[in-house]
Order: structure tokens, then C-alpha cells, then sequence
């Protein structure tokens, strides 16, 4: 059963608190994204990895740290310096960096902290 | 200005009705185009991509005109199953830019 898990569907946390999302996938996909959407906004792209050991920052990296230490997989980390953490993230993968590949999504995890 | 913009609706159609969603671009050196389709409190799908010689799938018709840096998604016979938000997207060498999104009511 191939697919892009996130983990968990929702997640509630209070403020100053750093929370870890999961993203797994088993595609066999080289490059993996994290995107934040909020209401009536475009996804905005946090963080991106074109391999493992590597990433880079995306648009609105500040207050978000990643980690590709396996292929499979690529956390996000929503720390507390994040001003404005409530959001929908997404998890994204590619099957190679590059300008001709479409992009694959998770399920998403639904932040709300307080 | 946005890097992808789209006309945000909501588009309100009855069923049967064919409806057209534009989307322009800034990047010139984009280097490929889709539309994304996102149910409500869903992931995006990916629903086509777009070639400047224009591709079909069915009741849905893509085309990119580079010169213009314009997209656009006709949709023919909507479907009460259409109803959904559409997410324009230019993939650029290291990375994807959306639109924000039409969203299309279809109704009975």
C-alpha cells in the first residue's frame, strides 16, 4: 500500500510548546516538502529536502526546523519561536527535484495550539 | 504582487453548466504547470497537467499559453461531484507556487 503518511490527523498543543508532525513515505521519492496552508491562502513552502542529510529553507522557514536522515522519512519540528503556529500542514513528495515532476501529497496534520 | 495568481470565486454553477477558471503567472522561467483539485479540509490532488498544445481529460480541457504566462481549466457538464476548491500551480527548478484557489459551487 504505497502513500505519504502523516501523523497525527489533528494535534493540539499550548503555547511555548516545541511539537514534532510526522511524514513517511514509502514512494521511493527523492525530494519531500512541507507546506503550510492557512484559510483562504495559498500552500506556502516552509522547508524542502532533495535528499537525505540535505534541505533547505523555504519562504516562511523562521520559527521550523526538519531533519532527512532517512529517505522514508522527513519530520517538521514547529517550535516555539513560531509566531503564528495554528495552521494545516502538508507533507509533499516528488520523485526527483526538478521543474518537470508533479507533486504527491499526505493527508495533512491540522495544528491548533493555545 | 503574487507569483501565481487566481480569481478566488466562488464560482456558484448549476449542473450541466461549463465553467472557466484563469490563472496567471509572473515567473517566466517557470518550466511546468498543473491543476490541483482540493476538497474541503482535504490534501490538493492532482487533477491534470497542463501543455502549451492544450490536453483534455475528459470533461476537463487545460491550456497554457507561455507568451501571455496565462493557464486556464474548462470544465464542461459540471458535476454535483465537481464542487471543490482548484489550485493553479507552476513548478519552478526547486519548488512549486500555488494560487490560492477558485472555488466552484455546482448545484443542483
Amino acid at each position: 500500500d504505497g502513500g505519504i503518511t502523516q501523523s497525527p490527523k489533528y494535534l493540539f498543543r499550548k503555547e511555548g510548546q516545541n511539537v514534532t508532525l510526522s511524514c513517511e513515505q514509502n514512494l521511493n521519492h527523492d525530494a519531500m516538502y512541507w507546506y503550510r496552508q492557512d484559510p483562504g491562502q495559498g500552500l506556502r513552502l516552509i522547508y524542502y529536502s532533495q535528499i537525505v542529510n540535505d534541505f533547505q529553507k523555504g519562504d516562511i522557514a523562521e520559527g521550523y526546523s526538519v531533519s532527512r536522515e532517512k529517505k522514508e522519512s522527513f519530520p517538521l519540528t514547529v517550535t516555539s519561536a513560531q509566531k503564528n503556529p495554528t495552521a494545516f500542514y502538508l507533507c509533499a513528495t516528488q520523485p526527483a527535484s526538478g521543474g518537470h515532476y508533479e507533486q504527491y501529497f499526505g493527508p495533512g496534520t491540522r495544528l491548533t495550539v493555545t | 504582487r503574487k507569483e501565481v495568481e487566481q480569481d478566488p470565486g466562488p464560482f456558484n454553477v448549476p449542473e450541466g453548466a461549463t465553467v472557466a477558471f484563469n490563472c496567471t503567472y509572473s515567473n517566466s522561467a517557470s518550466q511546468s504547470f498543473f491543476w490541483y483539485r482540493q476538497d474541503c479540509r482535504k490534501e490538493p490532488k492532482l487533477l491534470m497537467s497542463v501543455y502549451s498544445s492544450g490536453n483534455e481529460d475528459g470533461r476537463f480541457t487545460a491550456q497554457l499559453n507561455r507568451a501571455s504566462q496565462y493557464i486556464s481549466l474548462l470544465i464542461r457538464d459540471s458535476k454535483l461531484s465537481d464542487s471543490a476548491t482548484y489550485l493553479c500551480v507552476v513548478n519552478r527548478a526547486h519548488d512549486m507556487r500555488f494560487g490560492a484557489g477558485t472555488r466552484l459551487t455546482v448545484k443542483p
